[in-house]
């Protein structure tokens, strides 16, 4: 079964550092565009983050420019996002999902969960 | 606040039909045809329905429609089911700026 996984949210301090991981099963990650999108608690649907097969190509939301780092780890076939200096604004479900056009998500992963308060 | 505007809720009986608009800009739902419609039930993730405007993936319902006009993408629904109650956001590519906009989301209630 293909399937996207989401893992390393939880609580932290405004200020403070996460790292979220994505880890596929049943495709090849670095084969795919794979991007990440947050919603907050009883809110929309945000992007946040394009990363292209290759790795050569990431965009990011304006908001989190200088703060957030998207990557793929061939060897764990994983996608990862560094949050720093979080904000209280950025608490909100992490979704990991897999592009086949820039607006076009067909494999989404269940979602993890970041909290940012003291 | 959205960048695109949709409705707060809609709401229909079984068997009927209704439409969601998803109103943009010229800088985004007017310029492309990267317009998408995801549907998402509570405590699920999203789930494509609607690619480039009016493109179903498959496995999704017939009964699913997309369409644009201007600025303003629209989701028709027919023949209502009682598992399509759910939240839909439409979403459009904006360029190489802003990348993705997304609307605000409308809670389709089956009466």
């Amino acid at each position: 079964e293909v399937q996207l996984v989401e893992s390393g949210g939880g609580l932290v301090q405004p200020g403070g550092s996460l790292r979220l991981s994505c880890t596929a099963s049943g495709l090849t990650l670095t084969n795919h565009w794979m991007t990440w999108v947050r919603q907050a608690p009883g809110k929309g649907l945000e992007w946040v983050a394009y990363i292209s097969p290759d790795g050569n190509t990431i965009h990011y939301l304006e908001s989190v420019k200088g703060r957030f780092t998207i990557s793929t780890n061939n060897a764990e076939n994983s996608l990862s996002l560094q949050m720093d200096s979080l904000r209280a604004e950025d608490a909100a479900v992490y979704y990991c999902a897999r592009l086949r056009s820039i607006t076009t998500w067909d494999l989404w992963g269940q979602g993890t969960l970041v909290t940012v308060s003291s | 606040q959205s960048a695109l505007t949709q409705p707060r809720s809609v709401s229909g009986s079984p068997g009927q039909s209704v439409t969601i608009s998803c109103t943009g800009t010229s800088s985004d739902v007017g310029a492309y045809n990267f317009v998408s419609w995801y549907q998402q039930h509570p405590g699920k993730a999203p789930r494509l329905m609607i690619y480039d405007v009016n493109k179903r993936p498959s496995g999704v319902p017939d009964r699913f429609s997309g369409s644009k006009s201007g600025n303003t993408a629209s989701l028709t629904i027919s023949g209502l089911q009682a598992e399509d109650e759910a939240d839909y956001y439409c979403c459009s590519y904006a360029g190489d700026y802003t990348y993705v906009v997304f609307g605000g989301g409308t809670k389709l209630t089956v009466l």
